[in-house]
C-alpha cells in the first residue's frame, strides 16, 4: 500500500514571494490534515478536510494560508505572502474516516523563507 | 495545548529496553492514550494507543497505570534505529487532529 505523497521536499523562497505545496493521501482515506511542525517543536494542526469539506480550519492563518481539496482526494496548501515565520516543515497526514483512526504522515515538505 | 508532559531527552543502550514515561494527570474518562514517534526528516508514525488495559503490538507495549494519571511506553530491545522523538498524546478516539508536545528525544546508543 502506497503511503501518503507529498512533494516538493524541499522549497527556498524569498519572504512575500508565494509557494504552493502538493499532498496525495492514502487511497480511500477519506480525513486528511495538514500540520505545521516548526524546528525543536512538536506538529501543530493548520486544517482538517473529511472528503472535500473542511472540517476545522480554526488555526490557518486565513490571511495568507489556503487550503483545498478538490474531489476529496489531492489536497494543496499555498501561502501567500510568505513571511521569515513560515519557515517550518508541513506535513500532511491522512486517516479513514472511522474509530481506528491511524493518522498516516507523509515525509513532509521543508520550507524555508529568507 | 498538549495535555502530557514528557522528559524531553533520554537515552538508551542498544538491545536494551527503553521505557518512556508520560504523564498525563488531567486524562478524561473517554480519552485514550496514544504514542507517536518521528524519526529525523520523517513524519511521525504511529505506535500504539491504549485506554486503560495495557497494550502490545509488534513494535512496543503500553503500561497504563490504574488512575490513568500516567503511563510508560516500552520498546523491549531498542535499536539504533529506535532513536526518533516519542510523542505521548491524549485525545478522543475518531477523526480528530493530533495536539503534540515537545515529546522525548530517544537516543539509542551503541
Amino acid at each position: 500500500e502506497a503511503g501518503v505523497a507529498q512533494s516538493p521536499r524541499y522549497k527556498i523562497i524569498e519572504k512575500r514571494q508565494s509557494v504552493a505545496f502538493w499532498c496525495n493521501p492514502i487511497s480511500g482515506h477519506a480525513t486528511l490534515y495538514w500540520y505545521q511542525q516548526i524546528l525543536g517543536q512538536g506538529p501543530k494542526l493548520l486544517i482538517q478536510f473529511q472528503n472535500n469539506g473542511v472540517v476545522d480550519d480554526s488555526q490557518l492563518p486565513k490571511d495568507r494560508f489556503s487550503a483545498e481539496r478538490l474531489k476529496g482526494v489531492d489536497s494543496t496548501l499555498k501561502i501567500q505572502p510568505a513571511k521569515l515565520e513560515d519557515s517550518a516543515v508541513y506535513l500532511c497526514a491522512s486517516s479513514l474516516a472511522v474509530a481506528t483512526d491511524t493518522q498516516y504522515f507523509g515525509p513532509g515538505t521543508r520550507l524555508t523563507v529568507l | 495545548d498538549a495535555k502530557t508532559t514528557q522528559p524531553p531527552s533520554m537515552d538508551c543502550a542498544e538491545g536494551r529496553a527503553a521505557n518512556l514515561p508520560c504523564n498525563h494527570s488531567t486524562i478524561s474518562g473517554n480519552e485514550y492514550v496514544y504514542w507517536y514517534r518521528q524519526i529525523h526528516s520523517q513524519g511521525p508514525q504511529y505506535i500504539i494507543h491504549g485506554l486503560k488495559n495495557n497494550e502490545t503490538n509488534e513494535m512496543a507495549s503500553l503500561i497504563i497505570t490504574e488512575d490513568r494519571k500516567s503511563s510508560t511506553l516500552i520498546l523491549p530491545h531498542a535499536t539504533l534505529r529506535d532513536t526518533a522523538v516519542y510523542y505521548c498524546i491524549v485525545r478522543v478516539q475518531g477523526n480528530t487532529p493530533l495536539v503534540f508536545g515537545k515529546g522525548t528525544r530517544l537516543s539509542v546508543i551503541a
